[in-house]
């Protein structure tokens, strides 16, 4: 167990619609990173957190936004779905700032658009 | 743009067969390289982190090494319980996002 949490483990919605991702950091942890794991792509970074700033940003679509809280949970949402946005979608935990930056992830959201 | 390939994409070995995964990077100032195990349908399990080459790290039957240009994961005698994929990512100094490989799918028969 990593000590990142996220839900829904699972997710079912229809094209066109908007969902929330959430996670929860581990303990002490200031950053957050989503990434999303497709079969034909890999695992691609989306956004970075940081202390409740936007720190770094990848090839994350204008349909696609996040935020990180005061209590330092970030939820990422995701509107107008396609079919192509099916995946599984991770987060990760770091302390940031510090030698020891390892990345600690959740065990992710599945989400599938029909 | 970083880039990291892993090679083979596959690999069957005998329970006991020791071999190497491959991952060869390309990067803008290497900050860190680093190993993650995942299993279907879970997360990315973190393994080790290297910053610099000639540095080794090992953790029970795994031994990840590095180079200016690679790294080597071997896995030494290995079990069944070692079949998962195993993925190289790498960070630049520019910022903290993990760039990924593809990564290795490895089974290990009994």
């Amino acid at each position: 167990d990593s000590g990142v949490t996220q839900t829904p483990k699972h997710l079912i919605t229809a094209t066109g619609q908007r969902v929330t991702l959430r996670c929860s950091p581990r303990s002490g942890d200031l950053s957050v990173y989503w990434y999303q794991q497709s079969l034909d792509q890999g695992l691609q970074f989306l956004i970075q957190y940081y202390n409740g700033e936007e720190r770094a940003k990848g090839n994350i679509l204008e349909r696609f936004s996040a935020q990180q809280f005061p209590d330092l949970h970030s939820e990422l949402n995701l509107s107008s779905l396609e079919l192509g946005d099916s995946a599984l979608y991770f987060c990760a935990s770091s302390v940031s700032g510090t030698a020891t930056y390892e990345q600690y992830f959740g065990p992710g959201t599945r989400l599938t658009v029909t | 743009e970083d880039q990291v390939t892993q090679s083979p994409e596959a690999l069957r070995l005998q329970e006991g067969e020791s071999s190497s995964l491959n991952c060869s990077y390309t990067v803008s100032g290497l900050r860190g390289l680093f190993w993650y195990r995942q299993d279907p349908g879970k997360g990315p399990e973190f393994l080790f982190t290297l910053y610099s080459a000639g540095e080794e790290k090992e953790k029970e039957r795994l031994k990840a090494t590095l180079t200016k240009k690679e790294s080597f994961l071997h896995i030494t005698a290995p079990k069944p319980e070692d079949s998962a994929t195993y993925l190289c990512a790498v960070t630049n100094f520019g910022n903290e996002k993990l760039t990924f490989g593809t990564g290795t799918r490895l089974t290990i028969i009994p």
